[in-house]
C-alpha cells in the first residue's frame, strides 16, 4: 500500500463547477501538506500549503486537512478551462525535508 | 532571472553513454532534489542534498550519481544510460518544506 493515495482520474467537469480533489494517507506523522498543479509538459507548481489540520483559502482555491481521517482535499470554485491540469498532493512530517507525493489527478474543465 | 533552471530541456542518448543533467537555482535554497516522473509512478526521488557537499540517496538512486560543490548547482549524472532511464527529470529546491520545481529535462535513451 502506498503512503499517499490519489485517484488518477481523469476528472471532467463543466466550466463553473466546484471541483473536489482528494488524497488519503497512512502515515500519521505527516504534518505539512501541499498541493501542486502541473500543466502538460511543465514542472509542478506549488499552489497551496497548510500545516497540521484546518482550512486555508486562496482566491478560488481552498485546501482542507482532516488529520483524524488522514484525508486532505483541494476545492476549486468557479472552475475555469485554465484549471485543466494534473494536481498532485504532497506531504511530509515536521522537520523532514523529503516529501511524499501522490501520483496526481488529471482534471479537465470543459468550456 | 531568479528561479530554478534545468539544461538541457531535451536529450536523446544511446545506451551505455554517460549523461549529465544540470540544475541551477538562484534563491540560495539549502535543499535540492532530483526526481524522475513516469506514467503510473508519479514523482520518485532519486537524490537529495541538504547543503553543499551533503547528498543522500532517494528511492531510485541506482545508476545515478550527484554532486554539489556549490549551493546553487546540483548536477545529476547517469553513469551508463539504460533504456529504463528514459523519463522526465525534475530538479527542485526548497528552504523549508515547500519545493519549487524546474521545467524538467525530457531524456530518451535509445
Amino acid at each position: 500500500q502506498k503512503e499517499v493515495e490519489q485517484d488518477p482520474g481523469p476528472l471532467s467537469v463543466p466550466e463553473g463547477a466546484i471541483v473536489s480533489l482528494n488524497c488519503t494517507y497512512s502515515n500519521s506523522a505527516f504534518q505539512y501538506f501541499m498541493w501542486y498543479r502541473q500543466y502538460s509538459r511543465k514542472g509542478p507548481e506549488l499552489l497551496m500549503y497548510t500545516y497540521s489540520s484546518g482550512n486555508k483559502e486562496d482566491g478560488r482555491f481552498t485546501a482542507q486537512v482532516d488529520k483524524s481521517s488522514k484525508y486532505i482535499s483541494l476545492f476549486i470554485r468557479d472552475s475555469q478551462p485554465s484549471d485543466s491540469a494534473t494536481y498532485l498532493c504532497a506531504m511530509t512530517p515536521r522537520g523532514y525535508q523529503k516529501v511524499t507525493f501522490g501520483t496526481g489527478t488529471k482534471l479537465q474543465v470543459i468550456p | 532571472d531568479a528561479g530554478i533552471t534545468q539544461s538541457p530541456r531535451y536529450k536523446i542518448t544511446e545506451t551505455g553513454r554517460q549523461v549529465t543533467l544540470m540544475c541551477h537555482q538562484t534563491w540560495s535554497h539549502s535543499y535540492m532534489f532530483w526526481y524522475r516522473q513516469d506514467l503510473g509512478h508519479g514523482l520518485r526521488l532519486i537524490y537529495y542534498s541538504a547543503a553543499a557537499d551533503i547528498t543522500d540517496k532517494g528511492e531510485v538512486s541506482d545508476g545515478y550519481v550527484v554532486s554539489r560543490s556549490k549551493t546553487e548547482n546540483f548536477p545529476l549524472t547517469l553513469e551508463s544510460a539504460t533504456r529504463s532511464q528514459t523519463s522526465v527529470y525534475f530538479c527542485a529546491s526548497s528552504f523549508s518544506y515547500e519545493q519549487y520545481f524546474g521545467p524538467g529535462t525530457r531524456l530518451t535513451v535509445t
